[in-house]
């Protein structure tokens, strides 16, 4: 079957620091791969995505490539602001399985100054 | 509309009772997805409608669940005899026609409370 494993949170970072979210899948047949995100209060938003091997899905700072060869598609940010605190879900979905999305189970982000 | 608009968004029940969940999707999607999201999980696909008709139900846990979309455009998630465990936020997305590739979006939820 398809699943998605994130790391654990919550991740607790200073202002301006380096964020990796690992998040590595499998799936029967070709996925494609999600990020999406919650603001607290706020519903579930796209943050990026990519549809084939190698592709990278790039949106606000954040970034993540598709690796094929590695099962994964981390999610990285140069410098993080207090507003990206957050939950953030890795999710896929594979084409002929009504493109239902199977998601992570989050990982929690919180921003100090 | 310009975005999914779900309705109500907050249910509380009691044990037993049947509730009904409106999800209203964005204007032309003929994908339309329910999912349900406990506290500290990732959601949960429950049902997948391409138009009219639900291509994919393998997520709905038991029969008491149900969800209809008679004209291809806004869905009820029914839910008959609600238990306890019942309890989460239910989300409702839409695409614009189904692929993999395509970006879901999603509303706000209905958290429903069955005491």
């Amino acid at each position: 079957g398809n699943s998605v494993t994130q790391m654990e949170g919550p991740v607790t970072l200073s202002e301006e620091a380096f964020l990796t979210i690992n998040c590595t899948y499998t799936a029967t047949g070709y996925p494609s791969l999600f990020w999406y995100v919650q603001y607290p209060g706020e519903g579930l938003q796209l943050l990026l995505k990519a549809t084939k091997a190698d592709d990278k899905g790039s949106n606000k700072g954040f970034e993540a490539t598709y690796r094929k060869e590695t099962t994964s598609f981390h999610l990285e940010k140069g410098s993080v602001q207090v507003s990206d605190s957050a939950v953030y879900f890795c999710a896929l979905s594979v084409t002929g399985t009504a493109s239902k999305l199977t998601f992570g189970t989050g990982t929690r982000l919180q921003v100090t100054l | 509309g310009a975005g999914v608009s779900q309705t109500p968004s907050n249910k509380v029940t009691e044990k037993g009772k049947y509730v009904e969940l409106r999800c209203d999707p964005i204007s032309g999607h003929t994908a339309l997805y329910w999912y349900r999201q406990s506290l500290g999980q990732g959601p949960e696909f429950l049902i997948y409608f391409q138009g009219t008709g639900a291509a994919d139900d393998s997520g709905l846990p038991n029969d008491r669940f149900f969800a209809v979309r008679p004209e291809g455009s806004v869905s009820t998630l029914k839910i008959q005899r609600t238990e306890r465990g019942d309890s989460a936020v239910y989300l409702c997305a839409s695409s614009r026609s189904g692929l993999a590739v395509d970006t879901q979006y999603f509303g706000p939820g209905t958290r429903l409370t069955v005491l």
